[in-house]
């Protein structure tokens, strides 16, 4: 089956810089690639999602990355805010979704 | 749409005792999925639904387990008998068959056995 990393576990950035989050797949037949974000005590929500035919795409000021030779994808997050704090998951998908570990980030205003 | 509903919200429950929590997907998605999170394993998917069939259940820990669709509006999780392992936060998601894949989750279920 799919198997995921992400990288880091814990981030901390001041308000206004930059975050970025990585993850790796195992499973070449995986051809989706979401981003969910989840806020303490909800549901994990859908923030950004790329196809293994698109190298990049972009939404305001988050931009997912993915590289299907290396099997690595990454979620970008410019000019962080406050209420960008919450833990990040990324996913792969080759029939079903298998999550990442999560990466809890802090904004620091 | 009021979103995917879960029910209850809370249940804590004494070891040995049978739990049930409950799924109301969003109208029209025919993919309803339950995950199960915990600090030790993150999101774990149980099984999943297409059309109220069960498709994959190859994620649900043990006998103890059982899910049950029995229309497109209603789905259960149920275990009996529950044990303080089983403690965690339940999830469920529906989705359409669509171009997209965005899985839509409930605020879940936290359950704490004792």
């Amino acid at each position: 089956g799919e198997n995921v990393e992400q990288h880091p576990s814990t981030l901390s950035v001041q308000e206004g810089d930059s975050a970025v989050i990585k993850c790796t797949y195992s499973d070449s037949a995986s051809n989706y690639f979401p981003w969910y974000k989840q806020e303490l005590g909800k549901g994990p929500q859908l923030i950004i999602d790329i196809r293994s035919n698109v190298g990049e795409k972009k939404d305001q000021r988050i931009a997912v990355t993915l590289n299907k030779t290396a099997k690595h994808f990454s979620l970008h997050i410019t000019e962080t805010q406050p209420e960008d704090s919450a833990v990040y998951f990324c996913a792969a998908d080759d029939y079903k979704l298998s999550f990442g570990a999560g990466t809890t980030v802090t904004v620091r205003a | 749409d009021a979103g995917v509903i879960q029910s209850p919200r809370h249940e804590v429950t004494e070891m040995g005792q049978e739990v049930t929590l409950r799924c109301k997907p969003i109208s029209g998605h025919d993919y309803l999925f339950w995950y199960r999170q915990t600090m030790m394993r993150g999101l774990e998917l149980l099984i999943y639904f297409n059309n109220n069939v069960p498709i994959d259940d190859s994620g649900m820990p043990e006998d103890r387990f059982s899910a049950k669709m029995p229309n497109a509006s209603f789905s259960t999780l149920k275990i009996q008998p529950s044990e303080p392992r089983d403690s965690a936060v339940y999830f469920c998601a529906s989705r359409t068959s669509g171009s997209s894949y965005e899985q839509y989750f409930g605020p879940g279920t936290r359950l704490t056995v004792t």
